[in-house]
This record gives structure tokens, sequence and C-alpha cells, in this order.
């Protein structure tokens, strides 16, 4: 199987920094995504790491280490626009995707 | 950019109606998805698709089919609608089979089955 576990929800504040994590179990999978999806939109892709390490994207980073079962997303210089829900989603070999419950970020002025 | 369209944004439906949730793309993409998506369950995958008139069952088919008669096309069916259907539907298409490429989506169909 492929459980993958979020925290349901984290706050922080405008400016800050904050970690969302992502630990899954499953026998093996192409690459790991983060998709982010604001209240009442579709998903939109984030990042998407294969190999274990930092993947930075601007103000948005993500880790991966497939020996730990883990990943996670880091956004900087947090902005209002930032509150919305992330979703981790492992992507399988065949291309069926495999989504985490997501967290949702409520970011406070 | 590649647009994944939804047929419906809000649908209201009968307990035992079928039911038929339209999706179309635009960049010629191999692959195609219906997800369901539901508080504190996240998106589950119902059936995908990799090429016309291919389908395979996702991790919860139960009580929905699909078809796929045209690449840009993905339709889900559910055959006879139950209250436990409720739910929004999310439609999305990748390319580049077997590398992981990511998912575009579109904006969803919220069913509501009464």
């Amino acid at each position: 199987g492929q459980n993958i576990d979020q925290p349901t929800e984290m706050t922080a504040t405008e400016g800050a920094i904050v970690q969302i994590n992502c630990t899954y179990q499953t026998s093996g999978f192409n690459g790991l995504f983060w998709y982010q999806q604001h209240a009442g939109e579709a998903p939109t892709f984030l990042s998407y790491n294969v190999l274990d390490g930092l993947e930075e994207k601007g103000r948005f980073s993500s880790f991966l280490s497939r020996s730990k079962g883990y990943s996670y997303l880091l956004l900087k210089e947090l902005q209002m626009k930032d509150s919305a829900s992330y979703l981790c989603a492992v992507g399988n070999y065949g291309q069926n995707f495999v989504f985490g419950p997501g967290t949702r970020l409520s970011v406070l002025p | 950019d590649v647009k994944v369209t939804q047929s419906s944004r809000y649908l209201v439906k009968r307990t035992g109606e079928k039911v038929f949730l339209e999706c179309v793309q635009d960049m010629d993409h191999e692959n195609m998805f219906w997800y369901r998506q539901d508080p504190g369950l996240g998106l589950r995958l119902i059936y995908f698709s990799y090429d016309v008139k291919m389908k395979e069952k996702g991790d919860i088919p139960e009580g929905y089919s699909v078809s796929r008669e045209k690449k840009e096309r993905f339709s889900l069916i559910l055959e006879s609608a139950s209250t436990n259907q409720t739910s929004m539907y999310l439609c999305a298409s990748s390319t580049d089979r077997g590398s992981g490429e990511k998912l575009f989506f579109g904006s969803g169909t919220q069913l509501s089955v009464l």
C-alpha cells in the first residue's frame, strides 16, 4: 500500500517560514510531488523530487528522503496568498498518483 | 497553457439517475484521470486512461465507469447515482507516461446526489 500522512492543519504568520511534512509507506514510486490547492479551486503543481535532497524553487523548496519515507515542503517569506491546502502525492511508474489527505495552511497577518 | 475543462462546475442529481461528467484537454496528453475529493480523505483515484479506448481501475472504481473514445475527452459515468457519491470530482491529464510527469487539473465538478 501507499499510506501517506500529513498534518491536517497548520497556522503561521505572514513573513515567517513554515515546513509541511509528509510521510509515506510505499513499495516504490517514481517521484514525490507537492500541489497547492486554494479553496474552491483545482490543485496546481508546485514541485517534484525524484532524487533524495532539496529542490529549491523561489520561496518554495521541497525535500525528499526515500530511506526515511519522508518529504517536506518549505515555504519562506509567507504571504497571505499562501493560505491554501498543500497536497503531497506519490507518482508511480505507469502514471497513477496517490495523494495524501492534504494540509490546510492558514497565514495570519 | 494546458487547459483541462470540465463541463459543469456544479451539478445536482437524484438518487438512481445516470450521470455523465465530461472532461476535455487541449494539449494532446496521453494520460487522463478521474479523482474524487472528500474532506479528510484527500484525492482518491477512480479511473485512469493511457490511451484512447483504454482504461484502468483506480482505488475506488465501484459504482463508476469511464469512456475514452477520443484522445482529448475522458468521461466519468455514474450508472445509478447514490448519495455517497456526493463529492468534488476532479479530472486531470498528463503526458510522458512513466516518468512521473505532473498532473494538470480541471476546475472540478461539485456533484450533489439527493
